[in-house]
């Protein structure tokens, strides 16, 4: 049964860098596509990117200029860096697996997450 | 990219059946097969109940049924059931190879 446990700070001050890191465990981190996805308090679901266990990656344009997405596969971990936060960066913040579509290329759905971790962005 | 479109909230009574509809663009919902559907309890991570637009997962009961039709994808719960009270959110793939989600919809199991 593949898991994914997210971990990281959960006190981040404004203007500062965000990382979390994602360890999956249960299955190889290999030929599937990672997500971090996040949820504000009482607000819904934000998608904030992927990585290929490659090293490639798609991120959100909304977010593209302050995210970076890498993977570790000898680790079977992938991370997430959000730089120059505010306060609107507060979320629970989950990874998650996307498969392959039929296509190639990443599917867009999700089937394994994370339990989420609240990162809360304050002074 | 915006977020596609969810009524707030939704309703029924135990034994019926609800339709949550969720809507976008050529761009995402309407332009690919790939919309899929979780649910989400109080304090908990979300759950894939439907991928690819009308898929189950293995374990999801076939009372969570998915459909499409042009730019506007729909989840029916056939049977309603106390414990299908949760958050609802849909998702699409999009032409920039993205993921869009909807706003999210409230059921209340009456």
């Amino acid at each position: 049964q593949v898991q994914l446990q997210e971990s990281g700070p959960g006190l981040v001050k404004p203007s500062e860098t965000l990382s979390l890191t994602c360890t999956v465990s249960g299955g190889s981190i290999s030929s599937y596509y990672w997500s971090w996805i996040r949820q504000p308090p009482g607000k819904g679901l934000e998608w904030i990117g992927y990585i290929y266990y490659s090293g490639s990656t798609n991120y959100n344009p909304s977010l593209k200029s302050r995210v970076t997405i890498s993977v570790d596969t000898s680790k079977n971990q992938f991370s997430l860096k959000l730089s120059s936060v505010t306060a609107a960066d507060t979320a629970v913040y989950y990874c998650a697996r996307e498969p392959h579509s039929v296509r190639g290329g990443s599917s867009g759905w999700f089937d394994y997450w994370g339990q989420g971790t609240l990162v809360t962005v304050s002074s | 990219q915006s977020a596609l479109t969810q009524p707030a909230s939704v309703s029924g009574s135990p034994g019926q059946s609800i339709t949550i509809s969720c809507t976008g663009t050529s761009s995402d919902v309407g332009g690919y097969n790939y919309v899929s559907w979780y649910q989400q309890h109080p304090g908990k991570a979300p759950k894939l109940m439907i991928y690819e637009v009308s898929n189950r997962p293995s374990g999801v009961p076939d009372r969570f049924s998915g459909s499409k039709s042009g730019n506007t994808a729909s989840l029916t719960i056939s049977g309603l059931q106390a414990e299908d009270e949760a958050d609802y959110y849909c998702s699409s793939y999009t032409s920039s190879s993205t993921v869009v989600f909807g706003g999210g919809t409230k059921l209340t199991v009456l």
